[in-house]
């Protein structure tokens, strides 16, 4: 069964702040990435797929980077508001399975 | 607006009771999930579907069965409930016809199901 690790299970800034968290996986057979966005009493909303080894992606002020070699994504929030709060979840798609890890919960203090 | 309809937000249900928790999507999209949601653990797959009256047992099935008749709705039926079943459900579709590398989940916001 592949593992998906996320951490830190939760954070806590202030708005303003910057903050990153870290997605890992089993770098053998990697064929996709996804992360998602779950707002309390909504549902999880996709936010990027990555593919390719150094993928960046951006959407507004959140960003995402992928290393496939090493089995980490890394999701950083630029100026975080209260309105990022959310858990973000990352999932590995492998072989017509996808693996959720636990999320990460972010709590944005104004 | 697509959508995937979960019909309950919250749930409470006594032990040893038939629960149905229903999931529509509007998408028509072939595949469906069942996930829970635990504290400190990731979604776990219960129950898939890949088509009308298909069904695939997950990670997870023990206490659980699916049905799929017709290609919109995917229910996940708690047989006997348990106090152990209480969780977060989260139904999920995908389109079957589109690559999967590339193309995720589309959910509905959960229900959150309380077993006493």
């Amino acid at each position: 069964i592949l593992n998906v690790e996320q951490s830190p299970q939760s954070l806590h800034v202030q708005e303003g702040d910057s903050t990153n968290f870290t997605c890992s996986f089993p770098s053998s057979n990697f064929y996709a990435l996804h992360w998602y966005r779950w707002e309390t009493a909504k549902s999880p909303e996709a936010l990027f797929v990555m593919t390719l080894n150094g993928d960046e992606k951006k959407k507004g002020r959140i960003s995402a980077t992928l290393n496939t070699k090493e089995g980490y994504s890394y999701l950083y929030i630029k100026g975080s508001q209260p309105e990022d709060s959310a858990t973000y979840l990352c999932a590995l798609y492998n072989n017509n399975d996808m693996r959720f890890g636990a999320g990460t919960r972010l709590t944005v203090k104004p | 607006d697509v959508k995937v309809t979960q019909s309950s937000r919250y749930l409470v249900k006594r032990t040893g009771e038939k629960v149905f928790l229903e999931c529509v999507q509007d998408m028509d999209h072939e595949n469906m999930f069942w996930y829970r949601q635990d504290p400190g653990l990731g979604l776990r797959l219960i129950y898939f579907s890949y088509d009308v009256k298909m069904k695939e047992k997950g990670d997870i099935p023990e206490g659980y069965s699916v049905s799929r008749e017709k290609k919109e709705r995917f229910s996940l039926i708690l047989e006997s409930a348990s106090t152990n079943q209480t969780s977060m459900y989260l139904c999920a579709s995908r389109d079957g016809k589109r690559d999967p590398i590339v193309y995720g989940y589309t959910f509905g916001s959960g229900t959150r199901l309380t077993v006493v």
